[in-house]
């Protein structure tokens, strides 16, 4: 099957500070990744998706200055949370379709635990 | 738009027993259905999916679904529940672009 990781699994920061988050395609080239936040015991709520080389596109109420996503390559995209506050505290997750995956199929990465003090 | 509703955000069912999770979804175009599961602090796993062809698909770990478009549902089951089936299940609808839009989800307990 097709694998995504995410890097770093959980990460714990100060109120201010900017947080990177990594999203791979081990074995399969991503032109699409979707980036995903899920607050405890909810659903996956959709923040937004990217294509490889170009501007991702942001759901309606999701603020682009402060969640910066980047799709340099085929395999990569990161997503930023710039200045973090508590209220930025959930898990993230992470999703790519490609050819290889059939675009109507999304593989999702394992999550990352975004703690803001 | 596409809208997915799970019914019961919490499901418990003894070791053994039939599980049922059911789904319904609402969407303009014929759906992508799909079904995942999430174990505590895990990403998604994809148990099962329906594009075109056989209305009853069947996926990993012994789940299967049937599509059911005059009642817009798509409901998982499984025979026999085993304790390693607890986890939080969600059911999602593609409209054949990009995106994917995701129910609340139900929680699975299994009794011993």
């Amino acid at each position: 099957g097709a694998v995504v990781s995410q890097h770093p699994s959980w990460v714990i920061c100060k109120s201010g500070t900017s947080v990177k988050i990594e999203c791979r395609s081990l074995d399969f080239q991503a032109t699409t990744m979707f980036w995903y936040r899920q607050f405890p015991k909810q659903s996956l709520m959709l923040m937004a998706t990217s294509n490889e080389g170009s501007k991702a596109t942001y759901e309606q109420g999701v603020e682009k200055d402060k969640f910066l996503i980047n799709h340099a390559s085929l395999t990569l995209s990161t997503l930023t949370v710039t200045s973090a506050h508590p209220e930025d505290s959930s898990f993230y997750i992470c999703s790519a379709s490609g050819a290889r995956t059939g675009y109507n199929e999304q593989f999702f990465g394992p999550g990352t635990r975004l703690t803001v003090l | 738009a596409q809208s997915v509703t799970q019914l019961g955000s919490h499901v418990s069912v003894s070791e053994g027993a039939l599980v049922l999770l059911r789904c319904n979804y609402s969407s303009s175009v014929p759906p992508y259905l799909f079904w995942y599961v999430q174990y505590p602090n895990q990403g998604l796993q994809l148990l099962l999916k329906y594009t075109t062809g056989a209305t009853l698909v069947k996926g990993i770990n012994g789940f299967e679904a049937e599509f059911k478009k005059s009642e817009t549902s798509f409901h998982l089951t499984k025979p026999s529940a085993h304790m390693s089936d607890a986890a939080e299940y969600f059911c999602a609808v593609s409209d054949r672009d990009d995106k994917i839009i995701f129910g609340k989800g139900t929680r699975l307990h299994i009794l011993p």
